[in-house]
């Protein structure tokens, strides 16, 4: 798979439920980070993890990193209609950002 | 504090005329970065760019592609002689620094439409 590669690739939830998408990546990294973007938008930083860290929460988002799986995972809860978008992972390499190919989450009302 | 501005945001061109896309960094940025998303994928870096400098430029097409970020005003992607392959969303993100820790922050995009 490519690095920053995200998965499932689309995901259908009700509202209120929780979402939970998951990155592998290949290469070490210095830090991963989560974005959004709302069809036909530009992207949204939503959080960034340290390569020392393990678990980051930020509102409704929770994000975990597994270095030694190359790993991370985005947990939305409680979700909400307005949380429909793509979701993308993206690796530093050191001079530039790696991003995967995107979870598109649909929340239902 | 005005965020990552990129005009145009939609741009229509014939093939084999030029495109030029412009990008200005936020206030108190010197990091500019291209990026390129097709239908359906995620982002793909082309270029990183500090003033007057072209830092990494491993993700841009050997020809017809060049970027610039002069001393003054914004960066500038250009293509020239646009394919249909072309046809993208092209965004610019700037940083304060390249520590990796700081975020880039992305502009709106400039979605290319190549006829």
């Amino acid at each position: 798979s490519q690095q920053g590669e995200e998965d499932p690739q689309a995901l259908s939830i009700q509202e209120g439920e929780n979402a939970t998408m998951n990155c592998s990546y290949k290469t070490s990294i210095n830090n991963l980070q989560w974005y959004r973007q709302n069809s036909g938008r530009g992207l949204v930083h939503l959080i960034l993890i340290r390569s020392n860290e393990r678990e980051k929460h930020s509102g409704r988002l929770r994000v975990t990193l597994d270095t030694s799986k190359k790993s991370s995972s985005l947990l939305i809860t409680a979700s909400r209609a307005a949380d429909t978008a793509s979701y993308f992972c993206a690796t530093d390499e050191g001079r530039q950002l790696t991003f995967g190919s995107g979870t598109q989450l649909t929340v239902l009302p | 504090n005005a965020g990552v501005m990129q005009n145009p945001r939609h741009l229509v061109r014939r093939r084999g005329q030029e495109a030029r896309l412009r990008c200005s960094p936020m206030k108190g940025h010197s990091h500019v970065y291209w990026y390129r998303q097709l239908p359906e994928e995620g982002l793909k870096f082309m270029v990183y760019l500090q003033k007057e400098n072209i830092i990494d430029e491993s993700g841009m097409p050997k020809e017809r592609f060049s970027a610039e970020f002069p001393k003054e005003g914004p960066s500038i992607l250009r293509i020239q002689q646009v394919v249909r392959g072309d046809s993208a969303a092209y965004f610019c993100a700037s940083s304060i620094s390249r520590v990796p820790s700081y975020e880039q922050y992305f502009g709106p995009g400039t979605r290319l439409t190549v006829t």
